[in-house]
């Protein structure tokens, strides 16, 4: 099975910095045939189910504010939250979806305000 | 709008069973994977089992491969989780998730609000 394996485990910043989530995979998670890297992200506040912010690694869902950005490939990848909100307070995750039968999800960064 | 209603949970002891049942709505349920994730107190998501559109592929995590049963009725718009040979590694929060597409392996884009179960004698 693949490994996400994220880093770091949190952090705290203030209002209007960047955050930056990285997150690594075992195995590469680009598929050559699509050039496509099955790589999502998704944000979870306190007492709610995660939500998808991004897919195939760098393209936003709909409704996710440009402020969220993801970049990266093969194994290596980011999540970049510019001009941090009150409201970005949350744990995010990467998941790969490459590897079959198994989704693997990443250990989580927590994002606090400073 | 894309609505996954999960039912079912509550205390159980170990080598016991529960079925947990997700309602969908808002959305052809049969043009869609689906998959149950779970998630244990402070831990983070846990893939357990997914299902393609029409039944014909399923896959689980080794963790629960053997235990736990996926199933779905696209007649009843319904997914479906039966847990046999609990553990008390299996208590969790366990949510009901959309894939994007036909196959379950792929992103998640819509989640239930997740319930509940407690394996503890």
């Amino acid at each position: 099975d693949i490994v996400m394996t994220q880093s770091p485990d949190s952090l705290a910043l203030s209002l209007g910095e960047r955050a930056t989530i990285n997150c690594k995979s075992s195995q590469s998670v680009l598929y050559s045939s699509n050039n496509k890297n099955y790589l999502a992200w998704y944000q979870q506040k306190p007492g709610q189910p995660p939500k998808l912010l991004i897919y195939w690694a760098s393209t936003r869902d709909s409704g996710v504010p440009d402020r969220f950005s993801g970049s990266g490939s093969g194994t290596d990848f980011t999540l970049t939250i510019s001009n941090l909100q009150a409201e970005d307070v949350a744990v995010y995750y990467c998941q790969q979806h490459y590897s079959t039968p198994t989704l693997t999800f990443g250990g989580g960064t927590k994002v606090e305000i400073k | 709008e894309v609505q996954l209603l999960e039912s079912g949970g509550g205390v159980v002891r170990p080598g016991g069973s529960l079925r947990l049942s997700c309602a969908a709505s808002g959305f052809t349920f049969d043009d869609y994977g689906m998959n149950w994730v779970r998630q244990a107190p402070g831990k983070g998501p846990e893939w357990v089992s997914g299902i393609n559109w029409n039944g014909g592929t399923i896959g689980y995590a080794d963790s629960v491969k053997g235990r736990f049963t996926i199933s779905r009725d696209n007649a009843k718009n319904s997914l479906y989780l039966q847990m046999d040979s609990l553990r008390a590694e299996d208590t969790a929060l366990y949510y009901c998730a959309r894939a994007r597409g036909i196959r379950y392996f792929d992103w998640l884009s819509h989640w239930g609000q997740g319930m509940l179960v407690t394996v503890s004698s």
